[in-house]
């Protein structure tokens, strides 16, 4: 159960896409088409922002979309708002009712 | 409006014992599938156990057999017991909802946390 790698830190200026890599190995990412990804701004609680990959939760924007390949995920934001400033967890799904999240990745908007 | 709150959060010696709650409510209870989570003070977010609606259980390697998940349907109440408790199991505990949406593998709704501190 060792955590997912993502890069510690994304910037972007308003307006631009970012894109946030999620890797791990054939028996989590690779294995299964069930990635999520998280928001977490500093001292609340996370919040859910793509599942199974590529589906949106219905109150989040457009903006936000997923991808997987291989083993890596990724999670692109669109059109930068300053909202978008925050703490992004990936998620995967490891069989047997267990899961494993990514190391987190802070995403500041310039 | 499905509303999860977490107690039970305290400073705990190593070693000691600990239960964390978590009253959920806005949504029926029982047929969801439910969580905990951790997060280290700075640092990131570790899933810790979870319990289907049927009751079956499983953890994470760093708390198995230490930590214990539960659920009592009668009082809309999920639970975390906690033994052996070790300076790292210092974390704010989160728990969380398994969303019944798709494929039952994301976690739709999540509680403000409680803060777990181990330390003599």
């Amino acid at each position: 159960q060792s955590a997912l790698t993502q890069p510690r830190s994304v910037s972007g200026s308003p307006g631009q896409s970012v894109t946030i890599s999620c890797t791990g190995t054939s028996s989590d990412v690779g294995g299964y088409n069930y990635v999520s990804w998280y928001q977490q701004h500093p001292g609340k609680a996370p919040k859910l922002m793509i599942y199974d990959v590529t589906r949106r939760p219905s109150r989040v924007p457009d903006r936000f979309s997923g991808s997987k390949s291989g083993n890596t995920a990724s999670l692109t934001i669109s059109g930068l708002q300053p909202d978008d400033e925050a703490d992004y967890y990936c998620c995967s799904f490891a069989g047997s009712y267990t899961w494993v999240f990514g190391g987190g990745t802070k995403m500041t908007v310039l | 409006e499905v509303e999860l709150v977490e107690s039970g959060g305290d400073l705990v010696q190593p070693g000691g014992s600990l239960r964390l709650s978590c009253a959920a409510s806005g949504f029926p209870f029982s047929p969801y599938e439910m969580i905990w989570v951790r997060q280290a003070p700075g640092k990131g977010l570790e899933w810790v156990s979870h319990i289907s609606d049927t009751y079956a259980l499983s953890n994470a390697d760093s708390v198995r057999g230490r930590f214990t998940i539960s659920r009592d349907n009668a009082k809309n109440t999920l639970y975390l017991q906690m033994s052996s408790l070790r300076a790292e199991d210092t974390a704010v505990y989160y728990c969380a909802r398994v969303s019944r949406s798709s494929n039952y593998k994301e976690f739709d709704f999540w509680g403000q946390g409680t803060l777990v501190t181990v330390s003599s």
